[in-house]
């Protein structure tokens, strides 16, 4: 299995524009989750998919920022309009659902987004 | 909010030693229990998982959960350079119908060969 892959790798981009970051989740996984790491914050879950429905947005910061699953090997996080306190280091991971939680996620390489 | 606290380090620990990393947790409810590892610039990887107070042991590395004490631990034996990383603990809250995994911010571990 190929793994959990993102892109770009890397993404400059100058205040103002439109960003928009790429996951596709191991294949049979059926939840999807996009992270943000910085050092002052770590690790932050912006928002999670099961089934593609989103279930739980509460740690997207703003308006900001949306996401989308329109079918079970792809997703998108996109940004619009970019600011510079937005760089940082976006993980996407997957999972297979079970009960009770013990449910392992698996992460991408990550996209290292800075906002000039 | 539910937190989940780890001391930031740096830990340094010689070359075969025991390293011990620590975290606690807000929720009593917790369910299950995960220790990440991360390289610098590069993805977490899991690297442990446990559901049930006690230990559980794979190759070097044990966990240990005290669910009563709300803690729970990695422990790397015989340390060696390529150890050296920030470790993550994670925790489910409330696991049934809720995936989601609150991170702590990492301990960063040094093995000095």
């Amino acid at each position: 299995d190929a793994g959990v892959i993102q892109s770009p790798r890397h993404e400059v981009t100058e205040m103002g524009q439109e960003v928009t970051l790429r996951c596709k989740p191991i294949s049979g996984h059926n939840s999807l989750f996009w992270y943000r790491q910085t050092m002052m914050r770590g690790l932050e879950l912006l928002i999670y998919f099961n089934n593609n429905v989103p279930i739980d947005d509460s740690g997207m910061p703003e308006d900001r920022f949306s996401a989308k699953m329109p079918n079970a090997s792809f997703s998108t996080l996109k940004i619009q309009p970019s600011e510079p306190r937005d760089s940082a280091v976006y993980f996407c991971a997957s999972s297979l659902a079970v009960t009770g939680g013990k449910n392992i996620q698996y992460f991408g390489a990550g996209t290292r987004l800075s906002v000039l | 909010q539910k937190e989940v606290e780890q001391n930031s380090g740096p830990l340094s620990v010689p070359e075969g030693a025991i390293a011990s990393l620590n975290c606690t947790y807000s929720d009593r409810g917790s369910q299950s229990f995960f220790w990440y590892r991360q390289y610098s610039g590069k993805s977490p990887e899991l690297i442990m998982s446990i559901y049930s107070n006690g230990d559980k042991e794979d190759g070097r590395f044990t966990a240990q959960l005290n669910k009563a004490s709300q803690y729970v631990s990695l422990l790397i034996r015989d340390s060696q350079p390529s150890d050296s990383a920030t470790y993550l603990c994670a925790v489910n809250f409330r696991g049934f119908g809720n995936e989601k995994l609150t991170f702590g911010t990492g301990t960063r571990l040094t093995i000095i060969p």
